[in-house]
């Protein structure tokens, strides 16, 4: 089973930096995906870890430590369309994708 | 490209009543996936399809029945709803399990059962 923990509201200025922080306990550890999702909207891919490290996209950048079950999305350069929520999720096996409940960030201006 | 279609968008059903919420994907995906949203408890896996004919059970399936007779075609039956299936479902697709590959997913079925 998944145990998946991620802070539930973050509140950052536009053009600031944001850290969303992910800790997870699993049997069998296969992945960490990021995703944003829009109120009243689907949830769409931002990034994926699988090995422990740094994966950089643009403003969006996550990271990953197998060792101490844990990950954080950061987001830069702050804009008013980055305002959502980000959902933590793990993959056990090769196809169930365990989902966080989600960090609702609001960028004020 | 329509990607993941769901249907209805959204639906008010009395309690008792069966239901079926309707999943097409046009990307030949081989998994597809089927999950609940409730506030404060993130997205929750129902059922899954590794591949045509073939479906297994997530977290939360009680109450819940699909099939998987093709590739493009998931259907999510609720046999005889109950207000505790008052969720956003979201049904999700990917190209295969495991590596990189991730899901893709529709806009979401809102339902209400009163």
């Amino acid at each position: 089973g998944q145990n998946i923990d991620q802070p539930t509201e973050m509140t950052a200025t536009e053009g600031a930096i944001v850290q969303i922080n992910c800790t997870y306990q699993t049997s069998g550890f296969n992945g960490l995906f990021w995703y944003q999702q829009h109120a009243g909207e689907a949830p769409t891919f931002l990034s994926y870890n699988v090995l422990d490290g740094l994966e950089e996209k643009g403003r969006f950048s996550s990271f990953l430590s197998r060792s101490k079950g844990y990950s954080y999305l950061l987001l830069k350069e702050l804009q008013m369309k980055d305002s959502a929520s980000y959902l933590c999720a793990v993959r056990e096996g090769d196809y169930k994708l365990s989902f966080g409940a989600g960090t609702t960030v609001t960028v004020r201006a | 490209i329509a990607g993941i279609t769901q249907a209805p968008t959204s639906q008010i059903l009395a309690a008792g009543r069966r239901m079926t919420l309707r999943c097409t994907q046009d990307m030949r995906h081989n998994a597809m996936y089927w999950y609940r949203q409730d506030l404060g408890l993130g997205l929750r896996l129902i059922h899954y399809s590794n591949t045509a004919g073939t479906t297994g059970k997530g977290e939360v399936p009680d109450g819940y029945s699909v099939s998987r007779a093709n590739t493009d075609d998931f259907p999510l039956t609720l046999a005889s709803a109950v207000p505790s299936q008052t969720s956003v479902y979201f049904c999700a697709s990917s190209e295969e399990g495991g590596g990189q590959e991730t899901q893709y997913f529709g806009p979401g079925t809102r339902l209400l059962v009163l």
